[in-house]
């Protein structure tokens, strides 16, 4: 069974940087793309950004673009978001997704983890 | 960018009868890359449906999928009590994804 298990979402003052991790497990890892996606509590969803397999493509929604760093590590299975310069506006649940197909290209989400809540808030 | 437009916000339907929610996309965009998720309160989403119309794995044969160009169509035949929940299309497009901002379909 496919997992993937989010953490160090917290608070976090406007301007302040914060490091989200997941960990995935019950697939091969190194085989298929990956991305983050946020929600506000209540409102819809935004892709926020994506990374292939070998890191090799990679991209960023405009609103994150220059802030935030995705990256990935194949030996622990693991899938990273770093946040730089952060504002109100970021406050959300950040969710770790499995890209479904695998290989250098992006295709649709499955499946989804259960999300790490980030408020930004002085 | 291409923004993506649900109708209608809220649908308001019985157990039993016919769901029609609608995905209208700003621009025509490839049938392969439009999915839909369903989420339900407290949960993360789920795929549905992608390439327009090919239902992931364990989907129910209720929900089907349709459309091209820049309408796309989910319709669940018989609504059951599980069903009720917020549908979001997504489409995949220039290194870059958009959401529809979501129908929810509520129990009448």
């Amino acid at each position: 069974e496919v997992q993937l298990v989010e953490s160090g979402g917290g608070l976090v003052q406007p301007g302040r940087s914060l490091r989200l991790s997941c960990a995935a497990s019950g697939f091969s890892f190194d085989d298929f793309a990956m991305h983050w996606v946020r929600q506000v509590p209540g409102k819809g969803l935004e892709w926020v950004s994506g990374i292939s397999w070998n890191s090799g493509n990679i991209a960023y929604a405009d609103s994150v673009k220059g802030r935030f760093t995705i990256s990935r590590d194949n030996a622990k299975n693991s899938l990273y978001l770093q946040m730089n310069s952060l504002r109100p506006e970021d406050t959300a649940l950040y969710y770790c997704v499995k890209d479904f197909q695998g290989g250098s290209h992006f295709s649709w989400f499955d499946p989804w983890g259960q999300g790490t809540l980030v408020t930004v808030s002085s | 960018e291409v923004v993506l437009t649900q109708s209608p916000g809220t649908l308001s339907l019985s157990p039993g009868e016919r769901a029609t929610l609608s995905c209208r996309a700003s621009q025509s965009i490839s049938g392969s890359y439009l999915t839909w998720y369903q989420q339900k309160p407290g949960q993360a989403p789920r795929l549905l449906i992608y390439g327009a119309s090919s239902r992931a794995t364990g989907i129910p044969d209720r929900f089907s999928g349709s459309g091209s160009g820049t309408d796309f169509t989910l319709t669940i035949s018989r609504l059951e009590p599980e069903d009720f929940a917020v549908y979001y299309c997504q489409q995949y497009g220039s290194s870059s994804y958009t959401f529809g901002q979501g129908t929810k379909l509520e129990i009448k």
